[in-house]
This record gives C-alpha cells, structure tokens and sequence, in this order.
C-alpha cells in the first residue's frame, strides 16, 4: 500500500517570493509520483509529474518538483510565486507499472496563501 | 475536444436517501475513477471502471455502486447516505493504455447529506 504525508497544511507567503511546499511517501513498490492544485470551487489540475528518467520535474505556471528516492520526497517549488498561485495544492502517489487500477493516492493537501 | 463534465453542480439530500451522480469522460477515454473529497481532506479512491466493469476499488462499504455505459459516461450511486458521505465527489476519466495514462479530473459534485 502507498501513503502520501503533506508536511504543512497552510503555508503563508509574499507575493514574489519562493515557495517549497514538502511532500513524503511510502511504499513497498515503485511509484509514479504527482503534484495537483485545486482552486476555489474547482476540480484537480495536474502541474507536473514524475514517472522515470530525471529526478527534476518541470510542470506548469513556473512550478518544479525534485524526486529524491533515498528520502522518499518529491517537494514541490516555484522560485518567485503570484497572487494567483493561491490554491489547495495536492500531493499523489499511484504505483509505477500497468498492473491493476490507475489508483491515486492523495495527501491531506497544502493551502499555500499568497500575501501582497 | 470536450473535458470531463459531471452533474449536477450541487445536491442537498437528507440522511437515508438514495443518490445518483453523473459523469461524461472525455473524449476518447475509456476509463473512468471515482474519488471522495470530505472538506479540508486530499480525495479518497471510491472504484474504477473500465469497459463497463469495476476495476479497483477502494475503501468504501457496498452502498457505494457505480456504472459504466458503452459511451463510457460514469454513474456513482450511494445509498442510505450518512452524514459523512457530504462531501465533494470527484470523476476522473483516462485512457487504460500503456503503463502510464494521465487523469483529468472534472469540476466535482458538491453533495450535502441533512
């Protein structure tokens, strides 16, 4: 089984400056490992994700992520965030491979809140 | 192309009732998700459907049941609602090929249990 722990449940920050957002998992398998953000009122939207190759993951709206598996961690960071990157942003894991259903499990989520 | 479309928006039931919600994958995807979001929580994993069978299920008791239609639009029934079940409940449609196949997730029932 798979379990994904989001470190800070809200993390307050100004306007313009970085943002690391932290996410750990566990599992017995190797995992496909994601980063979503729900806005107001809204579904999931996917940012980014890391199923193989580099460890530096690149996703949408300036965010990137790092997998490292020696600490089973893949957090989350945007160099200078905006106003409107304020939203509930979640963490997933789904096990690597085709077997069996494409299961996501998700962390309790970060609020991040960007001040003026 | 058209994403993945759920109704209704919002659903006021009282306990013991019995509800349906309805979801349209996107085009050209054959697999559709199920997953629980109680307020301030990550969503929880209900079952999965492809080609009209469940494939996968999560921690949920039988009163949760689900459809799949040849069109590959997606039911979620749950009866005798608890108070618990009030939450937002999430459709996710994907295309069950090759080891890896994002989900894109529609915009949520919002269900209210009285």
């Amino acid at each position: 089984a798979q379990s994904v722990t989001q470190l800070d449940s809200q993390v307050p920050v100004f306007e313009e400056a970085p943002v690391e957002l932290r996410c750990n998992y566990s599992s017995s398998v190797s995992v496909y490992l994601f980063w979503y953000v729900q806005y107001p009122n809204q579904g999931l939207q996917l940012l980014l994700k890391y199923l193989s190759g580099s460890t530096l993951v690149k996703g949408i709206n300036g965010f990137e992520a790092e997998f490292n598996k020696s600490q089973t961690s893949f957090h989350l960071r945007k160099p200078s965030v905006h106003i409107s990157d304020t939203a509930e942003y979640f963490c997933a894991v789904r096990p690597g491979g085709i077997q069996g259903a494409q299961k996501l499990v998700f962390g309790q989520g970060t609020r991040l809140t960007i001040n003026p | 192309e058209t994403g993945v479309t759920q109704s209704p928006t919002h659903l006021i039931k009282t306990r013991g009732q019995q509800v349906t919600l309805r979801c349209s994958s996107q085009s050209g995807h054959n697999t559709v998700s199920w997953y629980q979001q109680a307020l301030g929580q990550g969503p929880q994993f209900i079952f999965q459907y492809y080609r009209e069978e469940e494939n996968g299920r999560g921690n949920f008791p039988p009163r949760f049941s689900g459809l799949q239609f040849p069109n590959y639009s997606s039911e979620l029934n749950v009866n005798a609602l608890e108070l618990d079940d009030s939450a937002l409940y999430l459709c996710a449609s994907s295309l069950a090929q090759g080891p890896y196949n994002e989900q894109f997730f529609g915009p949520g029932t919002r269900l209210t249990v009285l």
